[in-house]
């Protein structure tokens, strides 16, 4: 079982619908991160949390520590969304990343 | 700012040559990161250095993988008697600490390796 789980894997949408995509991880961690990635693009960070909440623009990341469960929420999507969204957890006394395996969400004019 | 920078950008070799895959951090960032992008498959990590300290190198996948960074910036990632399993996109992250905790990773554009 990876350590860290996403889904869905792949999410397809209409213009303007709320976007939920979901991580699970197993594993005490120091921060969580989402990333994106469109095609054939770079990879940017989105977010890096330890606890809570926070917001840039249309996205909304969320995090529970005692459930070990994070969500990142797109308002109003856009097809400029469209991009594989990655969960990424940095465990407790080590430094790097483990990554999930990534949404693939496609928006629909 | 500059963000990370990679170098090349694309690579065509023949299986069994040597690679070197050059990755340039954001100025001040102390961490830097080497991760591996296989097709159809997740990142995963390969080696992290941070400061004057030893290197992170436990997901290097087999000792033909090793990396440099040279005086605490530049950061080099050689493969030897490359197979073609290597092919992947590599992709160089950096990022500044403050305190006990570390900032949000930044990404370089990756290089793509592909073995003939």
């Amino acid at each position: 079982k990876n350590e860290v789980e996403q889904s869905p894997q792949n999410l397809t949408a209409q213009e303007g619908e709320f976007i939920t995509i979901n991580c699970s991880y197993s594993v005490g961690i120091s921060a969580l991160h989402w990333l994106q990635q469109h095609p054939g693009g770079g990879i940017v960070s989105l977010f890096m949390l330890s606890s809570g909440k926070k917001k840039h623009g249309r996205l909304i990341a969320t995090i529970n520590i005692q459930e070990k469960h994070s969500s990142l929420h797109i308002t109003a999507s856009h097809p400029r969304d469209s991009a594989v969204y990655i969960c990424a957890v940095r465990v407790f006394g080590n430094e790097k990343l483990t990554f999930g395996t990534g949404t693939r969400l496609t928006i629909i004019p | 700012g500059a963000g990370v920078s990679q170098s090349p950008s694309n690579k065509v070799t023949e299986k069994g040559k040597d690679v070197e895959l050059r990755c340039d951090p954001i100025s001040g960032h102390t961490a830097l990161y080497w991760y591996r992008q296989s097709l159809g498959q997740g990142l995963e990590f390969l080696i992290y250095f941070q400061g004057n300290s030893a290197p992170d190198k436990s997901g290097l996948p087999s000792d033909r993988f090793s990396a440099e960074r040279t005086g605490g910036s530049v950061s080099t990632l050689t493969i030897q008697r490359t197979q073609q399993e290597d092919s992947a996109v590599y992709l160089c992250a950096s990022s500044s600490i403050w305190g006990q905790g570390y900032n949000e990773q930044f990404f370089g554009p990756g290089t793509r390796l592909t073995v003939l």
